[in-house]
């Protein structure tokens, strides 16, 4: 099956300043990778996808690029503000499944 | 639209007593997952529906954990008997499709294991 490890596993930033949160997975054949945000005693939220035909892909402030050679991809969060504190989650997915990072406490500094 | 629903939010049981979860996916949806995610840690998928039909059970220990969507629509998780390492949040979550597109979680229910 798919393993997905994720770096780093807490991250604090100063609140203006950029966030990168990286993942590698092990399934050449996964083709989805979206990125969930959950906060504290809340469900986990879609905040951007990214599928294996395309290389970047940005949504305002937060943009994931993916690279299928060296299967790693990476979440970019700019000009951070303190709602961005959360935990993140990256997941690689082939036919059917999600298969989910470990997580990156994100805490912004105000 | 409405979101994934699931009760009951919390529940604290002694071990080897038996729980069961419910969820009711967002309408139209055909595809249903259960997760597993243990504090400090990713969802761990434990089966997955489509329509009324398993396509994928492979990670649900079956001596203790069954999960049903009789007609499709809404599913149960049941555990019986319960172990002190089953403590954590059961996810339900649902997907209009059930090839690689955005899941939609549900509340979570926490569960908490004596």
């Amino acid at each position: 099956g798919e393993n997905v490890e994720q770096h780093p596993s807490t991250l604090s930033v100063q609140e203006g300043d950029s966030a990168v949160i990286k993942c590698t997975y092990s399934d050449s054949a996964s083709n989805y990778f979206p990125w969930y945000k959950q906060e504290l005693g809340k469900r986990p939220q879609l905040i951007i996808d990214i599928r294996s035909n395309v290389g970047e892909k940005k949504d305002q402030r937060i943009a994931v690029t993916l690279n299928k050679t060296a299967k790693h991809f990476s979440l970019h969060i700019t000009e951070t503000q303190p709602e961005d504190s959360a935990v993140y989650f990256c997941a690689a997915t082939g036919a059917n499944n999600l298969f989910f990072g470990t997580g990156t406490r994100l805490t912004v500094i105000p | 639209e409405a979101g994934v629903a699931q009760s009951p939010r919390y529940k604290i049981i002694e071990k080897r007593q038996s729980v069961a979860f419910w969820c009711n996916p967002i309408s139209g949806h055909a595809t249903l997952y259960w997760y597993q995610q243990i504090l400090g840690q990713g969802p761990k998928l434990l089966i997955q529906f489509q329509n009324n039909g398993v396509v994928d059970d492979s990670q649900l220990p079956k001596d203790r954990f069954s999960a049903e969507r009789l007609k499709g629509v809404d599913s149960t998780l049941k555990i019986q008997p319960a172990k002190l390492e089953d403590s954590a949040v059961y996810l339900c979550a649902s997907s209009r499709t059930g090839g690689p597109a955005e899941q939609f979680f549900g509340p979570g229910t926490r569960l908490t294991v004596l």
